[in-house]
């Protein structure tokens, strides 16, 4: 049983195109995150957020942004993709020290 | 150097093998993860840790927090336990979690 859903699973998508990867929680965490993983390696924090109207970058750079309307939701963007973006992108809430993390979209971009 | 490490980095074995895996880290933790990663790639969470040992069914998860060491062990292993476990740390005053590189564990039937 899910409490924190992405949408969508796998996306493939042309260079140039703007994408919006969805990540939703429903147990009322203050605390979201997004990671990513390229294949083989380690996840790296890209974005996170500690409540409503809180973004910070993560420890990896990227070109993303994200943003924190409603504590429930935190989608990432990508004005331009590129297919450098190629990669799998992991949403997480947590609270306390206590994780939930999202399915993952898989995202191409050619 | 990683903050985090793990060992072995792949590991095959005989269904009904006790299976342990490792991982190190150098830093002082306020709680240690241990992350199961299926193929496609959504991620469970098996156990948070901050101090000795903890069970759930066949997993059991030790920490010596002293030895900054965890260990993770399967017992009667089965192949749908085939997949790469993942320890994470998190810092004192610092939820983002520290990653290591997973361990890729294959059981053959």
């Amino acid at each position: 049983e899910a409490d924190i859903y992405q949408t969508p699973r796998y996306l493939v998508i042309g260079t140039g195109k703007k994408i919006t990867l969805e990540c939703s929680q429903t147990m009322g965490h203050d605390k979201m995150y997004w990671y990513q993983q390229d294949p083989g390696m380690e996840l790296h924090l890209i974005h996170y957020s500690y409540g409503v109207n809180s973004t910070e970058k993560g420890d990896l750079s990227s070109e993303s942004t994200v943003s924190r309307i409603r504590t429930e939701h935190f989608p990432l963007t990508l004005e331009s993709a590129r297919p450098s973006h190629t990669s799998q992108y992991l949403c997480a809430s947590s609270h306390g020290y206590g994780y939930t993390f999202g399915s993952g979209t898989r995202l191409t971009v050619v | 150097k990683n903050e985090v490490e793990q060992s072995p980095q792949n590991l095959t074995a005989q269904e009904g093998e006790f299976i342990t895996i490792n991982c190190s880290y150098s830093v002082g933790i306020s709680a240690l993860h241990w992350l199961q990663q299926h193929p496609g790639g959504g991620i469970v969470s098996l156990f948070m840790l901050s101090s000795g040992k903890k069970k759930h069914g066949r997993l059991i998860a030790t920490i010596n927090i002293q030895e900054k060491h965890s260990s993770l062990h399967i017992t009667a292993s089965h192949p749908r336990d085939s997949a790469v476990y993942i320890c994470a740390v998190g810092l004192f005053g610092n939820e983002k979690l520290t990653f290591g590189t997973g361990t890729r564990l294959t059981i053959i039937p």
